[in-house]
């Protein structure tokens, strides 16, 4: 059975520092991969998606940055962080093909920014 | 893009009533229309999907239906029971492999 993960878990971070999200996904071969973001008590706001290695969408122009560098892995980055980068960050992963098939979401990262 | 609209943003409920959430979408070229239980704290859960090719799909308590000439569709939960008592997403594709979310309901069990 396929399995999604991300860590770490929750993460405090003061404004201005680095930001490194990771996700996996087990069982599964070429998935396509999601990055959304929660802002507290608010909608699921997607951020980016890949349909393949090294193939990055960018959804909504910000100061995060993504990457796919292996088939199951899922980088969500940034430079410097913002408050507004607050947030419950949930990874994703569904089939290939069609745009017909379930997506399934990772525990998610609870990020706070000082 | 695809736009979805979601109705009511609150919904409270009588323990053992029914409950019905309603998405509007835009995009006709949508074709795959999953729902989504969170709860609070948690990951957002698929509980039941549908595909443009049925008007109608049923698992237990819950059902959804679909009105393509009217671009909109609807989940509904008979029996409700305190454990329903959660935020409920819906959610529509658009075509590709994007799903575009509503702003979601908050649906509140009375015991």
């Amino acid at each position: 059975s396929q399995t999604i993960h991300q860590w770490p878990a929750t993460l405090v971070q003061p404004v201005g520092s680095p930001l490194s999200l990771e996700c996996t996904v087990e069982g599964t071969s070429n998935p396509n991969l999601y990055w959304y973001r929660q802002a507290a008590g608010r909608g699921l706001q997607l951020l980016f998606y890949s349909v393949g290695i090294g193939q990055i969408s960018s959804e909504v122009p910000q100061n995060l940055s993504a990457s796919r560098p292996q088939d199951r892995q899922f980088i969500l980055s940034s430079k410097k962080l913002l408050l507004s980068d607050s947030g419950f960050y949930l990874c994703a992963w569904s089939r290939i093909g069609g745009g017909t098939d379930t997506q399934y979401f990772g525990p998610g990262t609870r990020l706070t920014v000082l | 893009g695809e736009n979805v609209e979601q109705h009511p943003s609150t919904l409270s409920v009588q323990e053992g009533d029914s409950a019905v959430i309603k998405c509007t979408y835009s995009d006709s070229a949508s074709n795959y229309f999953p729902w989504y239980k969170q709860e609070l704290g948690k990951r957002p859960q698929l509980i039941i999907d549908i595909r443009s090719n049925v008007g109608e799909k049923k698992d237990q308590r819950i059902a959804v239906t679909l009105n393509k000439t009217a671009k909109h569709f609807s989940l509904h939960i008979t029996e409700t029971q305190p454990e329903d008592s959660a935020v409920y997403f819906c959610a529509a594709n658009g075509g590709n492999e994007k799903l575009t979310f509503g702003t979601g309901t908050r649906l509140t069990i009375i015991p």
